[in-house]
Parts: structure tokens; sequence; C-alpha cells
């Protein structure tokens, strides 16, 4: 079946350092795609998205890439700080067939940020 | 202060009983959802509707009821039918259904549900 997963459930990295975070997604119409930050006992935050049209986008500190050949998507942090350390979850956008509204997340990786 | 909220924030749900919990959103959204958490894993759909008076089923709606008859409303109903209630549920908005570029799915800060 179609799924979003995670190549890793934990990382842990040291202040200062660059953090990459994996994901893998089976489905190949998926067109949107979503990284999300979630801090403990809170609601996910929005971080970065890509369209399947873009290989690469960056924001404040954070790069996403795309690689549809084998369909892969990874989130990276620069010089990854204390307060990034969370749960991060990708998300895919499988809008069709009526299931709009159906964004598909993986498990999601838990960043530790080590002083 | 713009955003959704959640209430209650911990909720305490005996069985056999229904509880409601309640989501309210003041960015003028159009789209609202309900999506159930539990340890360890990512987010499930519930419902979603995409305008007031209209509501979907998600992937897993058995035991959950929704209303929406107002656009900053979307209050979940979580029944006796369901048998294994306990999680941490969360609602998000955003301007129109379906997530894409421009049309950022917002979240609240989640409510935590446990049968007792």
């Amino acid at each position: 079946g179609e799924s979003v997963g995670l190549h890793l459930p934990t990382l842990s990295v040291q202040e200062g350092d660059n953090s990459i975070i994996n994901c893998a997604y089976s489905n190949s119409a998926s067109d949107y795609f979503i990284w999300y930050k979630q801090e403990s006992g809170k609601g996910p935050q929005f971080i970065i998205d890509i369209r399947s049209n873009m290989d690469k986008r960056q924001g404040q500190r954070v790069t996403v890439l795309l690689n549809k050949t084998v369909k892969h998507l990874s989130l990276q942090i620069a010089a990854t700080q204390p307060g990034d350390s969370a749960v991060y979850f990708c998300a895919e956008n499988m809008d069709y067939g009526g299931s709009q509204g159906n964004l598909i997340f993986g498990k999601g990786t838990k960043l530790s940020v080590k002083p | 202060d713009g955003g959704i909220t959640q209430s209650p924030k911990y909720l305490f749900r005996k069985e056999g009983q229904n509880v409601t919990l309640s989501c309210e959103q003041n960015l003028n959204h159009d789209a609202m959802y309900w999506y159930r958490q539990d340890p360890g894993q990512g987010l499930r759909l519930i419902y979603y509707s995409q305008i007031v008076n209209d509501f979907q089923k998600g992937d897993i709606a058995e035991g959950y009821s929704v209303s929406r008859e107002k656009k900053e409303s979307f209050p979940l109903t979580v029944t006796s039918a369901q048998k294994n209630p306990t999680a941490f549920y969360l609602c998000a908005s955003s301007m129109m259904a379906g997530a894409s570029s421009g049309n950022t799915i917002y979240f609240g800060e989640g409510s935590w549900l446990t049968v007792v």
C-alpha cells in the first residue's frame, strides 16, 4: 500500500552541527510535501513545504530536498540548536479520488540536540 | 491572538460516556480537520469539513461524530462506540480543503483524552 515512512526513528546531534532527517514516500501521485515540527505535548508546527515540481526549497536554517526518482524527502537543519529538539514529521498530500484534506503523515523522527 | 484554540487540554472519560472536544479558530478558514495521534505514531484523519454545514469522514471516523454549524467551530464528540479513545487529539484548519502550496494546514495545541 501507499505510505510515508522515515528511515531513522531517532537522531542525536551536537549543538551547532547540521541535522538531516529523511523520509521515504511511495505514492508517485503525491504532489505536495510538508515538514512539521512537534514539541512534546504540543501541536505540530509548519516548518517548510515543497511541491513536486521542485527539488529544493530553502527557509530560515532549513532546506527541504525532494528526489522524485527514488521517492525521498529530506529536511536539513543548519547549525542545530537545543530549541530544535522535537519530533519531525513529513507528510504528503494525497489529494485525489475525493480524499481532499487527507494528509498522510509518517511516524516521525525524534531529534535530540546535545549541548 | 489569531489561531486555533482547543479545549480542554486534558480530559478524562469514564467508559460508556460520550465526551466533546472543542475547537475554535479565528483565522477565517473554511476548512477544519480532526486528527488523532497515538504515542510514537503519526497523525490519522478522523473527520474534516470543507465548509459550514458540511463534513466528511476520514480514515478512522468510527466511534466519532462532528458538527460544523459555524465557520469558526468544529467540535468532535468521542462516543462510547469508540473502543480505544485514549489518545492526543489535534484540530487543524486551512483556508480551503486540501493541503497545497499556499494553503497550509495549521494545528491547535491538542487535547489529551484518557479513559479511566
